[in-house]
């Protein structure tokens, strides 16, 4: 596609369950940033990926939050046993390898709500 | 650490109006600034960049300067129409070739005709 594409745009889960989100960059992009929102907060960083890598994943903020990128294209951001303080909305990011100019290319986000 | 304080909104403004979005910084380095635009609907897009002190970042009738001296970023547009509401995100990155951005908590525009 055009952008960058992430599914489900809404998901809401009960306290306990695991859950799995998408993230399909641009095409060509090679590197994928996981960001979280919470309401009335900035993106705030998760995971950077170059490649298949993860090149930085000093965001997570716990062992139960793990993000993969098999095959250097789509992401997946799994989330175990989820507590309601996970309610955000986790936005997906690429950009071209190397031109580290800040340029990110956003998806519209998964919106995680945690009853 | 490195962080972003920008004024709180929500901002409400009349078409052809000035605005003026402040945003300052902290950081161990010499970051570069971005400000990033939300749109209702969208995704965060990329507004207006600068990499070095004095730099000018310019788009779409948006400014901001790169002033090192009061380490800040301030977003400004001299006449604002309908269409610029949306929530502007000033952020930084301290990192070379690095998209690890440090974003602060987004100013809400809104703009009556």
């Amino acid at each position: 596609g055009a952008g960058v594409s992430q599914t489900p745009s809404n998901k809401v889960t009960e306290k306990g369950k695991y859950v799995e989100l998408r993230c399909d960059p641009i095409s060509g992009h090679t590197a994928l940033y996981w960001y979280r929102q919470s309401l009335g907060q900035g993106p705030e960083f998760l995971i950077y990926f170059q490649g298949t890598g993860a090149a930085d994943d000093s965001g997570l903020p716990n062992d139960r939050f793990f993000a993969v990128r098999p095959e250097g294209s789509v992401s997946t951001l799994k989330i175990q046993r989820t507590e309601r303080g996970d309610s955000a909305v986790y936005l997906c990011a690429s950009s071209l390898i190397g031109q580290g100019d800040g340029e990110l290319f956003f998806g519209e986000g998964s919106r995680l709500t945690v009853l | 650490g490195d962080s972003v304080t920008q004024m709180e909104g929500p901002v409400t403004l009349s078409e052809e109006a000035f605005l003026t979005i402040n945003c300052t910084y902290t950081a161990t380095g010499y970051p570069s600034l971005f400000w990033y635009v939300q749109y209702p609907g969208e995704g965060l897009q990329l507004l207006l960049k600068a990499t070095k002190a004095d730099d000018k970042g310019s788009n779409k009738g948006f400014e901001a300067t790169y002033r090192k001296e009061t380490t800040s970023f301030h977003l400004e547009k001299g006449s604002v129409q309908v269409s610029d509401s949306a929530v502007y995100f000033c952020a930084l990155s301290d990192l070379v070739g690095s998209e690890k951005l440090v974003f602060g908590k987004g100013t809400k525009l809104t703009v009556n005709p």
